[in-house]
């Protein structure tokens, strides 16, 4: 199975600032690599999808990069709507593989 | 519209044996290319990919959870099920389908079914 590892679990951020959550894979994925968000209750949303590719109607603040086993989600001007969980997941072959979640609180 | 949503019961006992719904509404898993998965999310862990069933009835399950799932789907490929044997409260929480894109990328999700297991 391909391990995620994705950092940091929790991040503390002010409305307006820019913010980066990392995910590095085991082995290479030919980039496919996704990105969800989930807010309390709610069922996850697909945010980005290999690597770079905004899922329909996502904003453009969210931005996704990284090669290799190395990526990352990266949030500009953060807005109040997006305190939420952040996960990366892999889908190159099944058992497809979760990070373990980045909480984005308020500061 | 592309929509999802899961059943099942809201409540098992440890030991018995779980079946859960998923019924698939503006796309159909008999088209080529069609692919919907099972995930969970369990307090205070992760989400957990568990299963996927293919248009082709293709299977592949979690290697961790293999021996007790089983994925199947109806004739009318407008429902999937899976089935989980053996339950434990480790088991407990929500259960999501959700629909794969070529990419393998969960594009849609149903609302989730809340699980407990317990005596």
């Amino acid at each position: 199975d391909i391990q995620m590892t994705q950092s940091p679990s929790s991040l503390s951020a002010s409305v307006g600032d820019r913010v980066t959550i990392t995910c590095r894979t085991s082995q290479t994925i030919n980039n496919y690599l996704n990105w969800y968000q989930q807010k309390p209750g709610k069922a996850p949303s697909l945010l980005i999808y290999t690597v770079s590719t905004l899922g329909s109607g996502v904003p453009s603040r969210f931005i996704g990069s990284g090669s290799g086993t190395d990526f990352t989600l990266t949030i500009n001007n953060v807005q109040p709507e997006d305190f939420a969980t952040y996960y990366c997941q892999h889908s190159f072959y099944t058992p497809y593989t979760f990070g373990q979640g980045t909480k984005l609180e308020i500061k | 519209q592309i929509t999802l949503k899961e059943s099942g019961p809201a409540l098992v006992k440890p030991t018995q044996t779980l079946t859960l719904t998923c019924t698939l509404s503006g796309f159909s898993l008999s088209n080529n290319g069609m692919r919907v998965s099972w995930i969970r999310l369990s307090p205070g862990k992760a989400l957990e990919w568990l299963a996927r069933i293919d248009w082709d009835d293709d299977k592949y399950y979690s290697p961790a959870l293999k021996t007790r799932l089983t994925v199947s789907k109806d004739n009318s490929n407008t429902q999937v099920f899976l089935t989980m044997t053996n339950v434990d409260p480790v088991d407990t929480g929500t259960y999501y389908c959700a629909r794969a894109s070529r990419y393998g990328d969960l594009d849609f999700w149903g609302q989730g079914t809340r699980v407990t297991v317990s005596s």
